[in-house]
């Protein structure tokens, strides 16, 4: 069955930590790979996406991932994280081909402490 | 450019009321889709598009009935609604570059 498991339901840190944020997911064939984000009161925006090349992809806001294939996973990680970056992240995969059928894992609330 | 657009932004509804949430887009995309967002279970699909014309289920689409007769717009009918159905319903769109645009959401209420 295809799906997206996202290890971490909640997450606090102190400003100017580092963050990682796991994803794995299950589902067949070649896959595109997404981190949204959604700050409170508003709708889910892109963070990052990867379709193919260089595994690891850097978004907005100095966010980055790391696709490792062997593993299936597709980790978002920034260096220090700042307050506003309070927000629940989404995890989603889709396939190169076919339908643009999205699966969405269950999101991390993270909460930066100032 | 508006994007993705969705009305209502708020609706409180009875056990038993139909209603529409309507979902209209102006970026010209193919694919859009309807997720409801409930806490602790991410986004789930309902139903998707992927062309006027044509749609399919997602992995939710119990209750749920859509059509697609225009490129642009894409509602989402409730029959019946049940308190289950309460949630925070998404439209999305998406075009060849497969990132999905998102509209502000409808939070829905059922009593």
């Amino acid at each position: 069955a295809q799906s997206v498991s996202q290890h971490n339901h909640h997450v606090i840190l102190s400003e100017a930590a580092s963050l990682e944020l796991g994803c794995n997911y299950s589902y067949g064939g070649t896959v595109n790979l997404f981190w949204y984000v959604q700050y409170p009161g508003q709708h889910l925006q892109l963070l990052l996406k990867y379709f193919s090349g260089d595994p690891l992809v850097k978004g907005i806001k100095g966010f980055e991932a790391e696709f490792i294939k062997s593993k299936f996973s597709f980790n978002l990680r920034k260096p220090s994280v700042q307050w506003s970056d309070t927000a629940e992240y989404f995890c989603a995969v889709t396939s190169t081909s076919g339908t643009y059928k999205y699966i969405f894992g269950t999101g991390t609330r993270l909460k930066v402490l100032a | 450019n508006a994007g993705v657009t969705q009305t209502p932004k708020f609706q409180v509804l009875k056990t038993g009321q139909s209603m529409t949430l309507q979902c209209a887009q102006d970026m010209n995309h193919e694919y859009m889709s309807w997720y409801r967002q409930d806490p602790g279970m991410g986004l789930r699909l309902i139903h998707y598009s992927v062309g006027a014309g044509i749609t399919d289920q997602g992995e939710v689409p119990n209750g749920y009935n859509v059509s697609r007769s225009t490129t642009e717009d894409f509602p989402l009918r409730l029959l019946s609604a049940a308190p289950s159905q309460t949630s925070v319903y998404f439209c999305a769109t998406s075009g060849t570059g497969r990132e999905q645009f998102f509209g502000p959401g409808t939070r829905l209420t059922v009593l």
